[in-house]
């Protein structure tokens, strides 16, 4: 257990659901992230946030939203996906720049 | 744009054998470079390197940076089956959030 969970572990979902992931650091990190993990791909990055302002977002699509309503809760809301968008998706938080904590990810896929 | 580059993409062994993994970067105002370990699960943390010609050690596993030459490797001893994962190495600076990983290297260690 790395002090990062993510719910749920998987999801299947179709183009016109509307859907949320959620992850949770228990590390009192400052710093949450998002990555998108695709076969054969390298992880991309997708959103950062430090003290729940974002400072980073990796032109996202806008059909993922996300949202941190505090430092230790970060949400990804997801609408109107595409098959595409079917992936790994891991959360991770940090103190600082310092190394990364990665959740165990959730599941996607977009039918 | 920044880069991280790794090679080899793929490297199959046998147990026993040493191996030695590349990550090359491209970074602006560099920070730092780490070193996750990724099986079937969310990446681990390994090494984190912000010197250049210090060699951190954990184990079999050993790593160093070249700040003159932009790459890291990471080193792994008397290698086991354990060992098969995915290793990613990964690039940021000091602007917060700009995190680049590498498309990683699958290490395969046959018994």
């Amino acid at each position: 257990e790395t002090g990062v969970t993510q719910t749920p572990r998987h999801l299947v979902m179709g183009m016109t659901n509307k859907k949320s992931l959620k992850c949770e650091q228990h590390l009192g990190h400052n710093a949450m992230y998002w990555y998108k993990q695709s076969a054969k791909k390298p992880l991309e990055l997708m959103f950062v946030y430090n003290f729940k302002e974002q400072t980073e977002n990796n032109s996202v699509p806008s059909r993922f939203s996300p949202e941190c309503p505090n430092s230790s809760h970060l949400f990804l809301h997801l609408h109107t996906l595409q098959p595409e968008d079917s992936a790994l998706y891991l959360c991770a938080s940090s103190q600082n720049s310092g190394e990364q904590f990665f959740g165990p990810g959730t599941r996607l896929t977009v039918l | 744009e920044d880069k991280v580059v790794q090679s080899p993409l793929s490297l199959v062994v046998h147990e026993g054998d040493t191996v030695t993994l590349n990550c090359s970067y491209e970074v602006t105002n560099f920070r730092s470079l780490l070193w996750y370990k990724q099986e079937k699960k969310a990446p681990t943390f390994l090494f984190m390197l912000t010197s250049s010609g210090i060699e951190k050690k954990s184990g079999r596993l050993s790593s160093i940076l070249d700040k003159k030459e932009l790459f890291s490797i990471l080193n792994i001893t008397a290698t086991q089956t354990g060992d098969s994962a995915v290793y990613l190495c990964n690039a940021g600076g000091t602007s917060y959030g700009k995190l680049t990983f590498g498309q990683g290297t699958i290490l395969t260690v046959h018994p």
